[in-house]
């Protein structure tokens, strides 16, 4: 069974950085492009960062780019998204996503709420 | 970036109803084009992929077709379960942007 299994959010002041995981199991990791996706309360959804399966390539919303890192450990089956300079407008649910390799996200972990304000 | 507009933004149905949402892209993007169901405090759960094929385990009532700007995803027979927030997402180029919503009421 595929699972995705965030943690790391929590309250943080603007300015501030706060960096989020994502254990992943079920399925084999390394081969799969995995993604972020936040969603501010009350509002859609927004992607927010990608990285390819094996680390190489890394993309990123306009809004959080220079500011965010996403980044991958195949060998502990974990996906990171390192968050610096946060500001009120990067609070959300962020979610953990998996690729099913025709870019569609099959798997979607619980999510985790980051709340930026002083 | 690929600007993704759904319409309409709410819809008003009942069960046993055929529904429509349609989403369009600023620019052409061939079939990469994904839907997806929200409800609420729940993670979104993917529907259709590649504009018109069925995620395994979604049902049959669902379905979707498009391609190039205009795409559309179609619920029949609606069931009490599918009322929810409904996106679109499109895969062609990064960002991937998504629609702003639909929400489908009874």
């Amino acid at each position: 069974e595929v699972q995705l299994l965030e943690s790391g959010g929590g309250l943080v002041q603007p300015g501030g950085s706060l960096r989020l995981s994502c254990a992943a199991s079920g399925f084999t990791f390394s081969t799969f492009v995995m993604s972020w996706v936040r969603q501010a309360p009350g509002k859609g959804l927004e992607w927010v960062s990608g990285i390819r399966h094996s680390g190489d390539a890394t993309y990123y919303a306009d809004s959080v780019k220079g500011r965010f890192t996403i980044s991958r450990d195949n060998s502990r089956n974990t996906l990171d998204l390192q968050m610096n300079s946060l500001r009120a407008e990067d609070t959300a649910v962020y979610y953990c996503a998996k690729h099913n390799g025709y870019d569609g996200l099959d798997y979607w972990g619980q999510g985790t709420l980051v709340t930026v304000s002083s | 970036d690929v600007q993704m507009t759904q319409s309409p933004s709410s819809l008003s149905a009942s069960v046993g109803d055929r529904v429509t949402i349609a989403c369009r892209a600023s620019q052409t993007i061939s079939n990469y084009l994904n839907w997806y169901q929200q409800k609420p405090g729940k993670a979104p759960k993917l529907l259709i992929y590649a504009a018109s094929n069925l995620q395994s385990g979604v049902p049959s009532r669902f379905s979707g077709s498009g391609s190039g700007t205009d795409f559309t995803l179609t619920i029949s027979n609606l069931q009490p379960e599918d009322f929810a927030t409904y996106y679109c997402q499109q895969s062609y180029s990064s960002p991937d942007t998504f629609g702003q919503g639909t929400k489908l009421e009874i």
